[in-house]
This record gives structure tokens, C-alpha cells and sequence, in this order.
């Protein structure tokens, strides 16, 4: 299976530590997104990668959140102090450029903040 | 006002019944328009695009109505399979989706 693949999937962490999740897109796919989702919500768009540029942000994004693509393949998101209402789901997704909209989710990775 | 609304739900409806699901968007600028699938605890998965014409795709139709801002999907002679959340999204820099509307299809 060459889908979209998350790690961790699960990932428990008390308030005010740091969490890095991982996420390794379809590799012919050049964009790569992040969104969370939360119960009963859909996903909310965070941030938009094409290749290893970071082209759009969302102003969910605080400065705990940080994105990187080093090298245009798989991607982290890192949050920082985490708070208890970080607790959600991160989902990854990934495109390519002809059809950008269709875009494949991974299984996400569910966040518990205690 | 959400950027992209949908009806509450839940739909519970039995097999073989016809279903429909709208949906309204604020940003008159948007430009693309989808139905995504979402089963329990599983990922988000395309259904189908949304075009002005209309499109239909087996036992799904899709519409948009641009002049007043809503999307409908309508899916007829449900199956059991069909039970899953519907979202509702709308592109016109990123994605955003609706809340999604929950369908149970009964035996």
C-alpha cells in the first residue's frame, strides 16, 4: 500500500511538553497539507505545502505550530507547550499538481493532551 | 456565519431510500467544489467534484448552484454501505470543509 502514512497514530503527552508528528505523503505527489479535526468537526485546513516551500498558513496556525518539508518528501508538524485544547486529530494529506483538489488523507494522528 | 455550512443530520433512512444533503458557503469567490466521504474513525475520502452543470456518478448526484451559494448531493437507493458522514468542501485558496452531515442507512 504506497498511501499517505502517519506516525505516531496515537500520541498521549502532558501539558506543556513538545510533540512532532510524522507524515510521508504518495511520493509523485509534490503537495502536502496538514489539517486537524476534532469531534464532530470537519478538517480544518492548517498549512500547504508545494514541494519543500511552505505556501500558505492558516491563522489557526499559533506560533506553538511549526511545519517543515526539508526535503520536498515527507513532512513534520511540530507543536510546542502543548495546551489541552491541541487535543484533536491531525490529518495529513497530499496532491499533485494536475489534480490538486483530490486530495488523499492519511490515517491521521490522534493527540491527547492530559 | 461558518464559511461552509451543512444540514445538522443525522439521516437515518432505510436501504433503498433516496437522501439528499445541501449544503451553503459564504465566499461568493470560491472556486471548486467536492463531497468527501468520511467513515467512523477513518480518514476523509473524495466522493465526487461538484460542477455547474451538474454530475452524477451511479447512484450519486451532485449539484451546484453558484447564484445562491449551495451544493446538494443526492444519493438514491441507499445501501447499507452508504452509512458514513458526508462533508461538504469548498476551495477557493485552501480547503475548507463543512461540519459534515452523518447518514445511517437501516436494513
Amino acid at each position: 500500500d504506497t498511501g499517505v502514512s502517519q506516525d505516531p497514530r496515537h500520541k498521549i503527552t502532558k501539558r506543556g511538553q513538545n510533540v512532532t508528528f510524522r507524515c510521508d505523503p504518495i511520493s509523485e505527489h509534490n503537495r502536502l497539507y496538514w489539517y486537524r479535526q476534532t469531534l464532530g468537526q470537519g478538517p480544518e485546513f492548517l498549512t500547504y505545502f508545494q514541494n519543500e516551500a511552505q505556501l500558505e498558513k492558516s491563522r489557526l496556525l499559533s506560533d506553538r505550530f511549526s511545519a517543515e518539508r526539508p526535503k520536498g518528501s515527507f513532512s513534520t508538524l511540530e507543536i510546542q507547550r502543548t495546551e489541552q485544547g491541541d487535543s484533536a486529530m491531525y490529518l495529513c494529506a497530499s496532491s499533485d499538481d494536475i489534480w490538486a483538489y483530490e486530495q488523499y488523507f492519511g490515517p491521521g494522528t490522534r493527540l491527547t493532551v492530559t | 456565519r461558518k464559511e461552509v455550512e451543512q444540514d445538522p443530520g443525522p439521516f437515518n433512512v432505510p436501504e433503498g431510500a433516496t437522501v439528499a444533503f445541501n449544503c451553503t458557503y459564504s465566499n461568493s469567490a470560491s472556486q471548486s467544489f467536492f463531497w468527501y466521504r468520511q467513515d467512523c474513525r477513518k480518514e476523509p475520502k473524495l466522493l465526487m467534484s461538484v460542477y455547474s452543470s451538474g454530475n452524477e456518478d451511479g447512484r450519486f448526484t451532485a449539484q451546484l448552484n453558484r447564484a445562491s451559494q449551495y451544493i446538494s448531493l443526492l444519493i438514491r437507493d441507499s445501501k447499507l454501505s452508504d452509512s458514513a458522514t458526508y462533508l461538504c468542501v469548498v476551495n477557493k485558496n485552501d480547503m475548507r470543509f463543512g461540519a459534515g452531515t452523518r447518514l445511517t442507512v437501516k436494513p
